[in-house]
């Protein structure tokens, strides 16, 4: 179980905004550590896509942004493409296990 | 720019020692006081797993659910860094990742990952 909570999946025909969510608690996001996220196509290591909550590293498309409130962050992508289809994880610190904690990843399916 | 690239046994029984290193390419592990050096693995069809990190001083930090098992150490003079895990299980199948960690708190260089089978 991870310490971190994202919808299984999310999906969204070309063009279209998607959201993905991660909900933290008191010990992660709600204790003002940042969320960052990552995007990894199959077979592959996955990749920095967004740090510090809604920075982008230079080469991510400005399609691809980041919030957080409280104790949930998100990752949202605008004008989807077939080749943002991939699994995108969230990450966070955990003060109270001292861990880079991670959600679970979201499966983005591209209709 | 900085590369990491893993090397080690595919195969390892369980009970024994898995060990891995990552050799680190364009930077040096003693240039940043700000990176750490660290592992991650993702069991198959699963999420990602921090499993710790040393910084080129040594010190080192553990995530508590692995930390009697595992060893992260450093060599400044190969530029290379180090994992063992003892005691393996069937569990502990998983692709390792070698990365980058940063003072705060993300990953931003990520090896390719090399798959580990525990079987005997």
């Amino acid at each position: 179980q991870s310490v971190l909570t994202q919808p299984p999946s999310v999906s969204g025909a070309p063009g279209q905004r998607v959201t993905i969510s991660c909900t933290g608690n008191s010990s992660n996001i709600g204790a003002s550590y940042n969320v960052h996220w990552y995007q990894q196509f199959p077979g592959t290591a996955p990749k920095l896509l967004i740090y510090g909550n809604n920075n982008r590293p230079s080469g991510v498309p400005d399609r691809f942004s980041g919030s957080k409130s409280g104790t949930s962050a998100s990752l949202a992508i605008s004008g989807l493409q077939a080749d943002d289809e991939a699994d995108y994880y969230c990450q966070s610190f955990d003060i109270s296990l001292h861990v880079r904690a991670f959600g679970g990843g979201t499966k983005l399916t591209v209709l | 720019q900085v590369q990491l690239q893993e090397s080690g046994p595919g195969l390892v029984k369980p009970s024994e020692t898995l060990s891995l290193t990552c050799t680190v390419s364009g930077g040096s592990v003693y240039s940043d006081n700000n990176k750490y050096w660290a592992w991650i693995r993702q069991p198959p069809g699963k999420g990602l797993e921090w499993i710790g990190y040393i910084h080129h001083t040594g010190s080192t930090r553990y995530n508590p659910s692995l930390k009697s098992r595992v060893a992260i150490s450093i060599d400044t003079s190969k530029n290379q860094f180090s994992l063992k895990l003892s005691s393996v299980t069937a569990a502990d199948t998983a692709v390792f990742f070698c990365v980058r960690d940063r003072v705060d708190y993300f990953i931003d260089v990520w090896g390719k990952g090399t798959t580990v089978t525990v079987s005997s």
